[in-house]
């Protein structure tokens, strides 16, 4: 089955540092990945995604990037974070349709 | 554009209630899916159905029920004999077809809270 990993699981950092999370992707190849935001408000945004190696796709205007260097691996970043980019990130990945959610990265800028 | 509401921010109830959360979306597409997902206290998002425009037949899984309605674009989740378990976010999405299925829009989540 389809499994997702996502790390550091929690994270801290300073404004202006930079940042990368990690995707990794289990169990199936050229899975559709992306990359939501849930904001202390609840609702997740889609930010990122991507339909293969080096196709990336942005939803919506921002301070982070991503990337795909591998299949099966998906890379959020930013090269100096705003305070505004804390909340909850969720690698995701589609399997016949489903939409299936890593365990999430929690980041607080500080 | 579309648009997924969900105007019950928290419901609390106590063990054993039978508890409805209301979904309505808005799309001007006639084929799309509509989701259901749970998030635990863990964060971890959680599956619990899709559904797609073309089929508005209600659907049982256990304890777990969704009565989809295109007459008034509503996709309610109903839990019967619910338990602390249960206690999580939960939200509805919208995806339109042909968009490899992983672009939802989600509405703001229902909080349930089942008190023993």
């Amino acid at each position: 089955s389809q499994t997702i990993h996502q790390w550091p699981a929690t994270l801290v950092q300073p404004v202006g540092s930079p940042l990368s999370l990690e995707c990794t992707v289990e169990g199936t190849s050229n899975p559709n990945l992306y990359w939501y935001r849930q904001a202390a408000g609840r609702g997740l945004q889609l930010l990122f995604y991507s339909v293969g190696i080096g196709q990336i796709s942005s939803e919506v205007p921002q301070n982070l990037s991503a990337s795909r260097p591998q299949d099966r691996q998906f890379i959020l970043s930013s090269k100096k974070l705003l305070l505004s980019d804390s909340g909850f990130y969720l690698c995701a990945g589609t399997l016949e349709g489903e939409l299936f959610f890593g365990e999430g990265s929690r980041l607080t800028v500080l | 554009a579309q648009k997924v509401t969900q105007a019950q921010t928290e419901i609390s109830v106590v063990e054993k209630e039978d508890v409805t959360l209301d979904c309505v979306y808005e799309t001007r597409d006639t084929t799309y899916y509509l989701f259901w997902y749970k998030q635990p206290p863990s964060g971890e998002l959680v599956f619990l159905i899709r559904r797609n425009s073309f089929d508005e037949q209600n659907e049982i899984s256990g304890r777990y029920s969704w009565n989809f309605q295109k007459s008034t674009s509503s996709f309610n989740f109903t839990i019967t004999a619910s338990q602390v378990v249960d206690s999580a976010v939960y939200f509805c999405a919208l995806s339109e077809a042909g968009n490899q299925g992983g672009k939802l829009i989600f509405g703001q989540g229902t909080e349930l809270s089942v008190k023993p």
